[in-house]
């Protein structure tokens, strides 16, 4: 299995514009995990969906931040307008289970940048 | 909530055994206790569970005492490969995973 798939691997785009990020999880899990990984706050999970469908999107900073999950196989999160503190490493996840598992795979991340 | 503690940092030399403990005082009857591997510039990579006594894999052991009120991961004869930040997660009490500053371990020769 190849694992958790991210794209972009690295994006620096200019504040202001629209930034999406996307993720294949793994063949047959049926959860998806957003994070994001900062020097300051750590690593901190935005949202996650069971079976396609979004169940805690507590941890999404503001509106600008979306996230969609329109089939089993691919994710996309999405940040409109871009701001500097959005720079970070996201990170996706998938696991078997649904509900919150503690046995997740992370893909790579996706360094942001932006300017 | 089951809060965790656990050491900042450590260092150690190559080949020796590394025991990294953590402090999860209000465990709840229903978590499990998860460590978790990050390499710089990668994602987390589960590398073991366990809910009591202990547990052992290819990569590590866990030991749970009977109060489940701690764990520490043992990892035999590292290599400066090992070199990483752990961390050590309770649940799934907690309503997500909360990964904390985790122990930033330097392996060195």
């Amino acid at each position: 299995d190849a694992g958790v798939i991210q794209s972009p691997r690295h994006e620096v785009t200019e504040m202001g514009q629209e930034v999406t990020l996307r993720c294949k999880p793994i063949s047959g899990h049926n959860s998806l995990f957003w994070y994001r990984q900062t020097m300051m706050r750590g690593l901190e999970l935005l949202i996650y969906f069971n079976n396609n469908v979004p169940i805690d999107d507590s941890g999404m900073p503001e509106d600008r931040f979306s996230a969609k999950m329109p089939n089993a196989s691919f994710s996309t999160l999405k940040i409109q307008p871009s701001e500097p503190r959005d720079s970070a490493v996201y990170f996706c996840a998938s696991s078997k289970v649904q509900g919150i598992s503690y046995e997740q795979y992370f893909g790579p991340g996706t360094r942001l940048t932006v300017t | 909530l089951a809060k965790t503690t656990q050491p900042i940092s450590m260092d150690s030399y190559e080949g020796q055994e590394v025991n990294i403990t953590c402090s999860h005082n209000n465990i709840a009857t229903n978590d499990y206790i998860t460590w978790y591997q990050q390499f710089p510039s990668q994602g987390p990579r589960f590398i073991i569970q366990g809910y009591k006594t202990k547990v052992t894999n290819e990569v590590a052991s866990l030991f749970i005492p009977a109060d489940r009120k701690s764990s520490t991961l043992s990892l035999p004869r590292v290599s400066l490969s090992d070199t990483a930040v752990y961390y050590c997660l309770v649940g799934p009490s907690a309503s997500k995973l909360t990964f904390g500053t985790g122990t930033r371990l330097q392996v060195t020769l």
